[in-house]
């Protein structure tokens, strides 16, 4: 079946603007975790729905990142008044059960995002 | 705070055993993870330790000491695919999980 996609996969932007990032995780898996990867590092915990509850943001760095789950499938990442600072690869990831029951998480292949 | 600290490089011979050590510690605790990356590539799940003890799967083995905050990743039989980052990750007693900054394994022929 198919995995956890992401879209876009690379965006370019203009300090200043706002970026949505979207993940489509895996059908029927209640949770649902966004992650920042730089290189060389791994992924760094942002925030996790389960279902259409956001139930821990924070990882978060700012009041510039929000993240939202409206029908508990696909979830948008939005940065606005992006910065150079947040030039990252923005991942997702999606498991048919929360950490608490040790579920593995299946990674999405992320968006590259770059601020110029 | 927070902290997972795992060698940043190893290098072994093709048919060898490596060990990767992963020490943590965190506020919580409700299990702990490793993830295989090979490079411009997601993350791919290996193995779960909530116990102690060891945890054999196929050439991987993980094990777990809770009262030490120490795991290792074994793996057997090394194979040159097997050259990737390994991530180990700790789930925090809530919600979140906490990744250590990996460590990259060469594997040479």
């Amino acid at each position: 079946g198919a995995g956890v996609s992401q879209s876009p996969r690379y965006k370019v932007t203009k300090r200043g603007q706002d970026v949505a990032l979207r993940c489509d995780p895996i059908s029927g898996h209640v949770s649902l975790y966004w992650y920042r990867q730089a290189l060389g590092q791994g992924p760094e915990f942002l925030t996790y729905f389960n279902y259409e509850a956001q139930q821990d943001k924070s990882g978060l760095p700012n009041d510039r990142f929000s993240a939202e789950r409206p029908e508990g499938s696909i979830s948008t990442l939005t940065i606005q008044r992006t910065e150079q600072r947040d030039s990252a690869m923005y991942r997702c990831a999606s498991s048919s059960q929360g950490d608490r029951e040790g579920y593995e998480q299946y990674f999405g292949p992320g968006t590259r995002l770059t601020v110029t | 705070g927070q902290n997972i600290d795992q060698p940043t490089e190893m290098t072994a011979t093709e048919g060898a055993i490596v060990q990767i050590n992963c020490t943590y510690q965190t506020s919580g605790f409700n299990g702990l993870f490793w993830y295989q990356q090979h490079a411009g590539e997601a993350p791919t799940f290996l193995s779960y330790n909530v116990l102690d003890g060891l945890e054999e799967k196929g050439r991987f083995s993980s094990f777990l000491s809770r009262s030490k905050g120490y795991s290792y990743l074994l793996l057997k039989e090394l194979q040159m695919k097997d050259s990737a980052s390994y991530l180990c990750a700790v789930g925090d007693g809530g919600f979140k999980t906490i990744f250590g900054a990996g460590t990259r394994l060469f594997v040479k022929a």
